[in-house]
C-alpha cells in the first residue's frame, strides 16, 4: 500500500531556532500534500495545503512566514517552523493525496520547543 | 465551512461487544465524501472506512460498518466484535467533492476492555 514517511518523529529544539520536518511519499507521486497540527487528545487542524511546484495555501490564522512549506518535488514536502517558541510545541502530521480521494498520513512529528 | 460534530468524547466497550460512534455534519453540498479514521496510541492515522454521498448503500469493511443518513446528515460508525486492538481515537471527517481538504470532528476515544 501507499506509504508516507515523515521525519523526524521527535525533535527538541531551543527557542528561537528553526526546525524542518520532511514528508515523503515513498511509492507514489503526490501533487498535493497537507500539513496538520494536533494538540494532545484533540482533533487535527489543517494548517496548509502544499502543492508541487507552487506556493502553499494556508488556512486562516496560520502564519505563512512562521510555517514555511516547500513542495519542490512530487514526493517531498517540507514544513519549517521558523523562530520556534514554546507555544509551537505540538504534534505535526502530514498527509498525501494519492488520487481518487485517498489519503495516506505520515506517522507524525512531536515538536518540543524549550 | 463544513462542521463535523462528534458528541461522544469517550466510549468504553467490552471485548467482543459492539459499539456505535456518532457523527453529524453540516453542509449545503450535495456531493461529498465521509470518512472514519482511527488513531491508535502510536498516533498513526489509519483509514477505517469511507462513504461517497451519492451511494445509498452503507459502506462496510469487515467488522466496521456505517449508518449513513444523508437527509439527517448523520454518519455513525459501528464496530462489531470489538477487539483490544480497536482501542484508539476515532475521527469522523468530511470532504467536499473536488476540494481535497478534510475537515475532522473532535474525535471519540474508544477503549476496549478485556
Amino acid at each position: 500500500g501507499a506509504v508516507v514517511s515523515q521525519h523526524p518523529s521527535r525533535v527538541i529544539c531551543k527557542s528561537g531556532t528553526s526546525v524542518k520536518i520532511e514528508c515523503r511519499s515513498l511509492d507514489f507521486q503526490a501533487t498535493t500534500m497537507f500539513w496538520y497540527r494536533q494538540f494532545p487528545k484533540q482533533s487535527l487542524m489543517l494548517m496548509a495545503t502544499s502543492n508541487e511546484g507552487s506556493k502553499a495555501t494556508y488556512e486562516q490564522g496560520v502564519e505563512k512566514d512562521k510555517f514555511l512549506i516547500n513542495h519542490a518535488s512530487l514526493t517531498l514536502s517540507t514544513l519549517t517552523v521558523t523562530s520556534a517558541h514554546p507555544e509551537d510545541s505540538s504534534f505535526y502530521i502530514c498527509s498525501a493525496e494519492q488520487g481518487n480521494y485517498g489519503y495516506t498520513f505520515g506517522s507524525g512529528t512531536r515538536l518540543t520547543v524549550v | 465551512a463544513q462542521t463535523v460534530t462528534q458528541s461522544q468524547p469517550e466510549m468504553s466497550v467490552q471485548e467482543a461487544e459492539t459499539v456505535t460512534l456518532s457523527c453529524t455534519y453540516d453542509t449545503s453540498e450535495n456531493n461529498y465524501y465521509l470518512f472514519w479514521y482511527k488513531q491508535p496510541p502510536s498516533r498513526q492515522m489509519i483509514l477505517v472506512i469511507r462513504q461517497e454521498a451519492y451511494k445509498q448503500q452503507n459502506a462496510t469493511e469487515n467488522r466496521f460498518s456505517v449508518n449513513f443518513q444523508k437527509a439527517a446528515k448523520s454518519f455513525s460508525l459501528k464496530i462489531s466484535d470489538s477487539q483490544l486492538g480497536d482501542t484508539a481515537m476515532y475521527f469522523c471527517a468530511f470532504m467536499k467533492q473536488n476540494d481535497y481538504k478534510l475537515s475532522f470532528g473532535a474525535g471519540t476515544t474508544v477503549t476496549v476492555r478485556a
